[in-house]
């Protein structure tokens, strides 16, 4: 399967701690996206990062992409209680199944005030 | 969210009705598509349409029909569902399936089959 796996299943900090979230898949990528979801909402592009490319930041997010262990990490700096959500990892195939989007099952991050 | 509106928010419904879930996109975008997001599971990719044509249909049951009549509006179309059928219905939209975008999500409709 080529879906991606998040790890930890929840996480809880402390308004202003750091959090970092793990993603692993199996397959050959195109490219691995980060999603957001508040309860029982759509859920929001976080970032993009490109096969060819090893790490991307965007505001207080920094993504790290491995492909050598087909493993991906989310970090979230300073963190505030509104970054309290769901966060999946998207990966974007290659291959004949180009185009295509699979998610993970997602972490949940409780941001305590 | 206002790029992909979502309708109804929320929907009961028994075993026997017919009843349609409507998406809309305003971002200009060539593909959409239709995901279940049940508990406790990974998001699953229903239908794709990319330029109003299906171009994949993840062994959805035929109960669920979709159809794409521009590519700004894409609709689910249900009838006889399951329990087993309640979950987070969401919409999405693309640039295109071509080449794997970033997806922009609408808020989903929350379906209780009775």
């Amino acid at each position: 399967s080529q879906q991606g796996e998040e790890d930890p299943q929840a996480l809880s900090i402390q308004e202003g701690e750091n959090a970092t979230m793990n993603c692993s898949y199996k397959t050959s990528i195109n490219n691995l996206q980060w999603y957001r979801q508040n309860s029982g909402r759509g859920l929001v592009h976080l970032i993009l990062i490109r096969s060819n490319e090893r790490e991307k930041h965007s505001g207080r997010l920094r993504v790290t992409l491995d492909t050598s262990k087909k493993s991906s990490s989310l970090l979230i700096t300073a963190s505030r209680a509104a970054d309290t959500a769901s966060y999946f990892c998207a990966v974007g195939a290659g291959g004949t199944s180009y185009g295509k989007l699979t998610f993970g099952q997602g972490t949940i991050l409780t941001v305590h005030p | 969210e206002t790029g992909v509106t979502q309708t109804p928010r929320h929907l009961v419904m028994g075993m026997t009705n017919k009843k349609s879930l409507k998406c809309e996109q305003h971002l200009g975008h060539n593909a959409m598509y239709w995901y279940k997001q049940s508990a406790k599971k990974p998001l699953e990719l229903m239908f794709v349409y990319n330029f109003k044509e299906q171009t994949e249909n993840n062994s959805v049951p035929s109960r669920f029909s979709p159809e794409c009549p521009n590519s700004s509006h894409l609709f689910l179309h249900l009838h006889t569902l399951q329990p087993e059928d309640s979950a987070l219905y969401l919409c999405a939209s693309s640039q295109a399936s071509g080449h794997t975008y970033e997806q922009y999500f609408g808020p989903g409709t929350r379906l209780t089959v009775t």
